[in-house]
């Protein structure tokens, strides 16, 4: 089974700032997809952004952005311009390609939970 | 709207008894699944399903039970087996070949 890990357990953030959150991931494959999803203290799961591992240009959602290493098998999420609303747990996940066995599920990290500093 | 529905919000479940979590969708999703949150260790798969009568094991089945015999419907057993149920249940859904999961709102198990 593939491997997700997010090495930052909790991390802070001034409002207005910038932040980046670390995953890394480990596979064999070389066809996958990447999220990051949200969780707010409501509990429900949001998707902030995807990428699929193909693609050479890293995908960026408004605030949001990643730098995917592919090489490296990193995959971490850089939020700018930090509002009070970001303040959540964001977990990175990785699923395999369709048609793949274990594409049917997602691999998903411990999460890094995120403070946001007024 | 479309989305996911997962009743009840909190659950309080006495030893022994077996529990049942509801999980409806109305987004024409193939497949669903049940993730179990622990704090500290992410999101687990217990079981999917990605047709009608048909669902298999995640990696901590163990417990658990579940039917799919309908679309729309994916419930999860808690069985007295399962020795440590206490935890966050959320339930997900994609289209057959999408990429991402839509959630549902969870539910929150307690052994009392």
């Amino acid at each position: 089974a593939q491997t997700v890990t997010q090495s930052q357990p909790e991390m802070s953030v001034q409002e207005a700032e910038t932040v980046t959150l670390s995953c890394t991931y480990d596979t064999s494959e070389s066809d996958y997809y990447l999220f990051w999803y949200k969780q707010p203290p409501s509990r429900q799961m949001i998707l902030v952004i995807r990428q699929e591992a193909y693609k050479q240009q890293n995908a960026t959602e408004n605030r949001f952005s990643v730098n995917f290493q592919k090489a490296a098998k990193s995959f971490s999420l850089k939020i700018s311009d930090s509002q009070l609303g970001d303040a959540a747990m964001y977990f990175c996940a990785y699923r395999s390609a369709p048609g793949v066995k274990s594409g049917n599920q997602f691999y998903f990290g411990t999460g890094t939970s995120l403070t946001v500093i007024p | 709207d479309g989305g996911i529905t997962q009743s009840p919000k909190y659950l309080f479940r006495k030893e022994g008894q077996n529990v049942t979590l509801s999980c409806e969708q109305n987004l024409n999703h193939d497949a669903m699944y049940w993730y179990r949150q622990d704090p500290g260790q992410g999101l687990r798969l217990i079981y999917y399903s990605q047709i009608v009568n048909d669902f298999q094991k995640g990696d901590i089945a163990e417990g658990y039970s579940v039917s799919r015999e309908k679309k729309e419907s994916f419930p999860l057993t808690v069985t007295s087996a399962q020795k440590n149920p206490t935890a966050f249940y959320l339930c997900a859904s994609r289209p057959g070949q999408a990429y991402g999961y839509t959630f549902g709102s969870g539910t929150r198990l307690t052994v009392v």
